[in-house]
């Protein structure tokens, strides 16, 4: 079966850095997707990779291994607007995204 | 520019009605899906359509129907809901299938 597996909540303190893994197992690897969910609210796309590396945009990197099945998610310098639910999706040999429950992220002053 | 907006925000349907979830894009994104997001569970796939004219079924299809009579326009029917089917329904669409995917505001519905 397919399968993302990401953590369930993670706590981090205002202006530190925190990282978010995501590890997946699908039929398939057409990319690895990394949204953005406050609650209450629709999830905004946040980074693609679909080749190895580290992807950097502003304060937001994400890193893919796809030998290993395994992407991350970096947050620098953390704001108190960063708290909200991060979605790992991995888009599958259809085309499809898979996705990830998703990480809560409670960042505390 | 909306985006995608989806109708209603709301809604608490007696188990056993029918009702159709609105969507609709001022994008002109090929690709349009529909999800449900339930607690401690990953958003899953119900309908997907790449393509005015052309649908599919996603991971949960079972219980709903779709329609893409148009560009726009992306309806969800629940022809007969179920308690199971209380969930928030989110409307998405991308330029094509491999593409980021835009999300609607959702809808929250609960079936009595």
């Amino acid at each position: 079966g397919q399968n993302i597996d990401q953590p369930t909540e993670m706590t981090a303190t205002e202006g530190a850095i925190v990282q978010i893994n995501c590890t997946y197992q699908t039929s398939g690897f057409n990319g690895l997707f990394w949204y953005q969910q406050h609650a209450g609210e629709a999830p905004t796309f946040l980074s693609y990779n679909v080749l190895d590396g580290l992807e950097e945009k502003g304060r937001f990197s994400s890193f893919l291994s796809r030998s290993k099945g395994y992407s991350y998610l970096l947050l620098k310098e953390l704001q108190m607007k960063d708290s909200a639910s991060y979605l790992c999706a991995v888009m599958d040999s259809n085309y499809q995204l898979i996705w990830g429950a998703g990480t809560k992220l409670i960042i505390k002053p | 520019t909306a985006g995608i907006t989806q109708a209603p925000t709301s809604q608490i349907l007696a188990a056993g009605r029918s009702m159709t979830l609105r969507c609709t894009q001022d994008m002109r994104h090929n690709a349009m899906y529909w999800y449900r997001q339930d607690l401690g569970l990953g958003l899953r796939l119900i309908h997907y359509s790449n393509t005015a004219g052309t649908t599919g079924k996603g991971e949960v299809p079972d219980g709903y129907s779709v329609s893409r009579a148009n560009t726009d326009d992306f309806p969800l029917t629940l022809a007969s809901a179920v308690p199971s089917q209380t969930s928030v329904y989110f409307c998405a669409s991308s330029d094509s299938r491999i593409n980021e995917q835009f999300f609607g505001p959702g809808t929250r519905l609960t079936v009595l």
